[in-house]
């Protein structure tokens, strides 16, 4: 079964750099058929693609936010991270990992971790 | 920087059919957006509906299909039913490892 699971802050403050772990299951990232992607979406608002991390260690980034992004990932522990600097009160929202996966032509978002509720807050 | 268009609600009567669109700010959307449609119900993760234009995963009920008219992606909805109200939302892929979602569309089975 595969599963993807967020951990990370709660609340973090103006300035600060938040920093989110997603931790997989029943796939290894080093599939060249897989990747993990984040996605965020604040409270009442649209999802957001953010970054992904390809099985190669490929990297990309959200054209808007690619300044203040880096992603990462840990093959050994399964995990892939996301680190975000510089947060504002607008970036509090859910953040979600998915895995991409590429079946033939193109990845898709197939499995979805429930995603972490980061508040940004003095 | 392209905005990936999509109605932001839509009302659809149970048994009902409705189509969702998906379209691009400047230029048209194509089979090599790979356009892939989630399906997000109140407070959940998403659930993958359509991928790559039109493939559905297993387990998708066949009255959900997707589609290319003209220059936008689209999600139809046949036989409508209640547990159908929820949020949808297209992705399109730009190229270079990018892809951007929709602004979601908020469909009501009334």
């Amino acid at each position: 079964q595969v599963t993807l699971k967020e951990s990370g802050p709660v609340l973090v403050k103006p300035t600060e750099t938040l920093t989110l772990t997603c931790t997989v299951s029943g796939f290894s990232l080093s599939n060249g058929r897989m990747g993990v992607s984040w996605i965020r979406q604040p409270p009442g608002k649209a999802l957001e693609w953010l970054a992904h991390i390809f099985s190669n260690d490929e990297k990309s980034y959200s054209t808007s936010l690619k300044t203040r992004l880096t992603i990462s990932k840990d093959t050994s522990k399964s995990q892939v991270v996301l680190t975000m600097i510089n947060m504002d009160p607008v970036d509090t929202a859910t953040y979600h990992c998915a895995r991409m996966f590429q079946p033939r032509y193109a990845y898709y978002m197939d499995v979805w971790g429930k995603g972490t509720t980061v508040t940004v807050s003095s | 920087q392209t905005v990936v268009t999509q109605e932001p609600s839509f009302s659809v009567s149970p048994g009902g059919t409705v189509t969702l669109t998906c379209g691009l700010s400047s230029g048209s959307v194509s089979t090599n957006h790979y356009p892939s449609w989630y399906q997000q119900m109140p407070g959940q993760a998403p659930r993958t509906l359509i991928y790559s234009t039109e493939i559905r995963p297993s387990g998708v009920p066949d009255r959900f299909s997707g589609s290319i008219v003209g220059n936008i992606a689209a999600l139809t909805i046949t036989g409508a039913q209640a547990d159908d109200e929820s949020d949808y939302y297209c992705v399109l892929y730009m190229g270079s490892g990018i892809w951007v979602f929709g602004g979601g569309t908020k469909l009501t089975v009334l």
